[in-house]
């Protein structure tokens, strides 16, 4: 069964202080990876797309990273305004169609 | 550019109603994806239209149906509300749905099933 985890799934951070988000999956059929930021009560704001195992891309103070079994958030000297969920998704391809899942995200508090 | 936009941002049923909810995807964007989410099963895919078709589909039962109009604007229905199909309803649009996989979120609908 396509299986997206994330973890872990609250990180309290304090401002400066550099973490990782974890997305590790068990799919077959993987046509790119993303990375998706939620604040409350607000639609999914999209970060970034990942393809291929190796492949980096970063925007401001985070950078995605993806291997063949997982992929890591990195964020650099987050800051409060950083605070929200963080989600990764996958897009997968078989029998002609595709589907999009989800997984249930990491909520990052940022501490001033 | 306008994001995406979704009516109404609020809304509160009876159970055994039915509701029906609207997306405006951005300009040029021919693909609309909608999802369900609420806090125990997290982001769930319904289903994706594209040229006014339905070109994929999730697993929730037939009370849940959609289509998209020739402006590419989607509405999605639920006949025979559930306390259960309280959440967040959300709507995705990409540029085509298979040459550039990026979606982009509207803010939600928020159904509340009484």
């Amino acid at each position: 069964e396509d299986q997206v985890t994330q973890s872990p799934e609250a990180l309290r951070l304090q401002e400066g202080e550099s973490s990782s988000l974890n997305c590790s999956y068990t799919v077959s059929g993987l046509r790119g990876l993303f990375w998706y930021r939620q604040d409350p009560g607000k639609g999914p704001e999209f970060l970034f797309t990942l393809y291929s195992a190796g492949e980096e891309k970063e925007k401001e103070r985070l950078k995605a990273t993806l291997t063949k079994k997982e992929s890591f958030l990195h964020i650099t000297a987050p800051k409060p305004e950083d605070s929200a969920t963080y989600l990764c998704a996958v897009r997968l391809v078989g029998s002609g169609t595709y589907k999009y899942i989800f997984g249930t995200g990491t909520r990052l508090k940022v501490l001033a | 550019k306008a994001g995406v936009t979704q009516t109404p941002r609020y809304l509160i049923k009876t159970r055994g109603q039915q509701v029906t909810l609207s997306c405006s995807p951005i300009s040029g964007h021919r693909s609309v994806s909608w999802y369900q989410q609420t806090p125990g099963q997290g982001l769930q895919f319904l289903f994706e239209y594209f040229s006014e078709t339905q070109r994929n589909k999730g697993n929730f039962p037939g009370r849940f149906s959609g289509r998209q109009f020739s402006n590419s604007r989607s509405e999605m229905n639920v006949s025979t509300l559930e306390l259960g199909d309280s959440a967040l309803y959300l709507c995705a649009s990409s540029l085509t749905g298979q040459l550039s996989y990026e979606q982009y979120f509207g803010p939600g609908t928020r159904l509340t099933v009484t």
